[in-house]
């Protein structure tokens, strides 16, 4: 079974500054993929950034990069420079890779803050 | 390129009633899976669809069921609603073509009274 846990239920941040959101994951599966999601209020979920169990490299996207570090299990999203845009729900979210396996366990979420 | 469509964003259904809604996938995309979100439970997977055949399942009654066409466009169906199933529905395409990039369609808004 796979777990994803975000223990940070909300965060306030001052607009410019760099956030890091934490996600810690479980799993027993070789191969999977880690992934990032915001959730504004209008619930739309828009993916930000997918990091490979297998990945050499940690993955960024513009603004948006992942802190993995595969022996402590965590995948942590990194915004830098925050904007107003970037207030929030984050969701942390894994699946195992392989055809077949479309189904994402998520976390519980951050709800994300940026103050003027 | 057009992205996950879901149709309708918003229904209000009675107790007992049953109701449809719809996921029109990116272009190209042959699987679709759905997602229930509670503030109570968070984001919970139904169960997902590739060339018409449902293959995953998630621990939900039967009275949730789904299918998918020819054209990957899938409905998912709940029947005798509760009041218990007032909820965000999400639906999600991927290609499974090398890429594991999952994207979320708007969702649609259930309420039950």
């Amino acid at each position: 079974a796979q777990k994803i846990t975000q223990t940070q239920p909300g965060m306030f941040v001052q607009e410019k500054e760099a956030v890091t959101l934490d996600c810690t994951y479980d799993t027993s599966d070789p191969s999977y993929g880690l992934f990032w999601y915001k959730q504004p209020s209008s619930g739309e979920m828009i993916f930000l950034i997918y990091q490979g169990s297998y990945d050499q490299q940690n993955a960024t996207e513009g603004r948006y990069s992942l802190n993995f570090q595969k022996a402590r299990k965590s995948a942590n999203l990194v915004i830098s420079a925050s904007q107003l845009g970037d207030s929030a729900m984050y969701f942390c979210a894994m699946r195992r890779l392989g055809v077949g396996n479309e189904k994402l366990t998520f976390g519980t979420g951050t709800r994300l803050t940026i103050i003027p | 390129k057009a992205g996950v469509t879901q149709t309708p964003r918003y229904l209000i259904k009675t107790r007992g009633q049953q109701v449809t809604l719809s996921c029109s996938p990116i272009s190209g995309h042959r699987s679709v899976s759905w997602y229930q979100q509670t503030p109570g439970q968070g984001l919970q997977f139904l169960f997902e669809y590739f060339s018409e055949t449902q293959r995953n399942k998630g621990n939900f009654p039967g009275r949730f069921s789904g299918r998918q066409f020819s054209n990957s466009r899938s409905e998912m169906n709940v029947s005798t609603l509760e009041l218990g199933d007032s909820a965000l529905y999400l639906c999600a395409s991927s290609s499974t073509g090398g890429t594991n990039e999952q994207y979320f369609g708007p969702g649609t808004r259930l309420t039950v009274t």
